[in-house]
Formats: structure tokens, sequence, C-alpha cells
């Protein structure tokens, strides 16, 4: 069965810098995909980042980047330039191949702060 | 629609009763989820539909919980006698592709926020 482990249940840093949230995960599928998504007090989950087992190159979008260390199956999400609206729940997520179902970390509450 | 919709948005129900939640999908999207999310967690995977065929329930609870998505469209996840410890946000998710994921992230209805009194 798949696991995804989110370790900090709590980040802080300031307006403008850049920020590393961590993901490791457990599979015996070769093939997977690992997402990440925010959750604002609104409560809606915003999908920001996806990133492919046989991916070469880690995925990037805008001031999101994906660090893949396949070997260490760890998967961190990296935030550049934090801004105030950034501040919300993310989420680690994995689907494997095989197996359909998408099975989410614990989450981790980001705050920025000014 | 142009995302997930679910309703009702809010449900408030007495200990015992049943309760049905509505979810329907992005027009196109094969694959459809649902989700718990206790305040403050990650979402809970209970269950997933490939059309009309539910491929994992593993997730359910106990058998006090059951979805369906007959046409594979529109799909119902059915709480029967509802107890206290149901309540919580109920979240729906459809998916474009089955096997491909890069093209298909989950796309997440707002939730039914359940709560049995």
């Amino acid at each position: 069965a798949q696991k995804i482990t989110q370790t900090q249940p709590g980040m802080f840093v300031q307006e403008k810098e850049a920020v590393t949230l961590d993901c490791t995960y457990d599979t015996s599928d070769p093939s997977y995909g690992l997402f990440w998504y925010k959750q604002p007090s609104s409560g809606e989950m915003i999908f920001l980042i996806y990133q492919g087992s046989y991916d070469q190159q880690n995925a990037t979008e805008g001031r999101y980047s994906l660090n893949f260390q396949k070997a260490r199956k760890s998967a961190n999400l990296v935030i550049s330039a934090s801004q105030l609206g950034d501040s919300a729940m993310y989420f680690c997520a994995m689907r494997e191949y095989n197996n359909n179902d998408m099975r989410f970390g614990a989450g981790t509450r980001l705050t920025v702060k000014p | 629609g142009a995302g997930v919709s679910q309703s009702p948005r809010y449900k408030v129900t007495k200990r015992g009763q049943d309760v049905a939640l509505r979810c329907d999908p992005i027009s196109g999207h094969v694959s459809l989820y649902w989700y718990r999310q206790a305040l403050g967690q990650g979402p809970e995977f209970l269950t997933y539909f490939n059309y009309e065929a539910q491929q994992d329930k593993s997730g359910l609870p106990n058998d006090r919980f059951s979805a369906e998505r007959p046409e594979g469209s529109i799909s119902t996840l059915t709480i029967q006698r509802t107890e206290q410890r149901d309540s919580a946000m109920y979240r729906c998710a459809s998916s474009l592709a089955q096997g491909g994921f890069r093209n298909s992230p989950l796309h997440f209805g707002n939730g039914t926020r359940l709560t049995v009194t």
C-alpha cells in the first residue's frame, strides 16, 4: 500500500524568501505520479504541480518547483519568492499506475510572514 | 458545468438518519473519487470509480458507507444510520484519464460539510 509522509505540521517563511515543504513516499510500483495541492482557508483544493516517476527533470510551474529525488523517495515542494497569499495548507499526493487511487499526506500549514 | 459540483453544500442530520451526498463531475472525466477530510487533516481516500465501475472501496470505513455511479457520470455517496463520528467534509474529485497522470490531476469540488447531531 502506498504511503505519503509530510513531517512538517507547520512552517513559517518570511515574505519574498524561498521555502521547502517536505514529502516522502513509499511504493513498490515503478510507475507513479506525485502531485502537490494547495488548500487556502477558503477550503478549495488547488492543483499546483505534477512529477512523473520517469521524468528526468524536476517539474517547475512558475514559482513552484519540485525537488524529486527518486532513490530517496522524496518529492519536496519548493516555493520561491514567497507571497502572503501562499499562506495555506499544502498536501502531497501520489497515484500509482497499477492502482489508480490517489492518497494524500497529512499536510503542512505554511504561514508567510510580512 | 465548468467544475466539479457537489450538493448539498451543508447537511445537518440527526444521528441514525441516512444521508445521500451528490457529486457531478466535470463532463467527460473518466475517474471519480470520494474523500473525507477532517479539519486540519489531509483528504482521506474513501473510494473511486472508472466510468461506472467501482475500482476500489477499501477506504470506506464500514458497511454503512456506500457509493454508486450508475451511468458513469453523477455519483452518490450514501451513509446509512449516521453517527456523530461521521461528521466531516466530504469531497468529490474527478480526473480526465484513468491511465496517464500528466494531464489528469484531480479536480476537486467544494465539498459537502456533514454535521451529525
